[in-house]
């Protein structure tokens, strides 16, 4: 099957820097999603990117389908920010092992 | 409905003991999908249905797992005989065919095998 491969698999920032996170995958797909996982446990869709680039407000992605990565953007980061973002890939959704992202004040 | 909605939001069961989990999907999604997320871990995929039909449980662990959706809306996850290390968060999600908005998670069932 698809292997998705994310980093870092930590992150710590101060409020109010930029990040990038970066999502591998082993096959061409033609299904992509970031989610951010609340400490709620709560599983949010960020962006449905299987190709090109999206922006919604600070947060924006881009996928290279032909070099089988995704990149997600956050800039100015707030600590509600905090949380574990995946990406999962393909028809059924393979989930990478996610980045915990914690922002402090 | 408004979200996809899952119940009971938290069980406790017995070793041993038969479990039933039920996803209610978003009205008119042909998709749905169930994953099963250990503690600290990412959702690791178990099954995968289109309408009624399931196209996909390579994910199912054992055969003591067992997921429907018979009348391709509203689907039940059943697990005989649970043991501890079915302990997790199982996860439930929907999405239309071919969407451009991508796939909605329900909040998930917390089970505990005691």
């Amino acid at each position: 099957g698809i292997q998705v491969e994310q980093s870092p698999p930590d992150l710590i920032l101060q409020e109010g820097a930029n990040s990038t996170l970066r999502c591998n995958f082993s096959d061409s797909v033609n299904n992509l999603q970031w989610f951010h996982q609340n400490p709620w446990g709560q599983l949010i869709n960020l962006f449905y990117i299987p190709s090109g680039t999206k922006q919604n407000g600070r947060l924006s992605a881009t996928t290279v389908a032909t070099e089988r990565y995704s990149l997600l953007y956050i800039s100015s980061s707030q600590t509600t920010d905090s949380g574990v973002y995946f990406c999962a890939v393909g028809n059924d959704m393979r989930f990478g092992a996610g980045t915990r992202l914690t922002v402090k004040p | 409905g408004a979200g996809v909605s899952q119940s009971p939001r938290y069980k406790v069961a017995k070793r041993g003991q038969d479990v039933a989990l039920r996803c209610d999907p978003i009205s008119g999604h042909v998709s749905l999908f169930w994953y099963q997320q250990a503690l600290g871990q990412g959702p690791e995929f178990l099954t995968y249905f289109q309408n009624e039909a399931q196209l996909d449980k390579s994910g199912l662990p054992s055969d003591r797992f067992f997921a429907e959706r018979p009348e391709g809306s509203v689907s039940t996850l059943k697990i005989q005989r649970t043991q501890q290390e079915d302990s997790a968060v199982y996860l439930c999600a929907s999405s239309l065919i071919g969407t451009v908005d991508g796939y909605t998670f329900g909040s998930g069932t917390r089970l505990t095998v005691v």
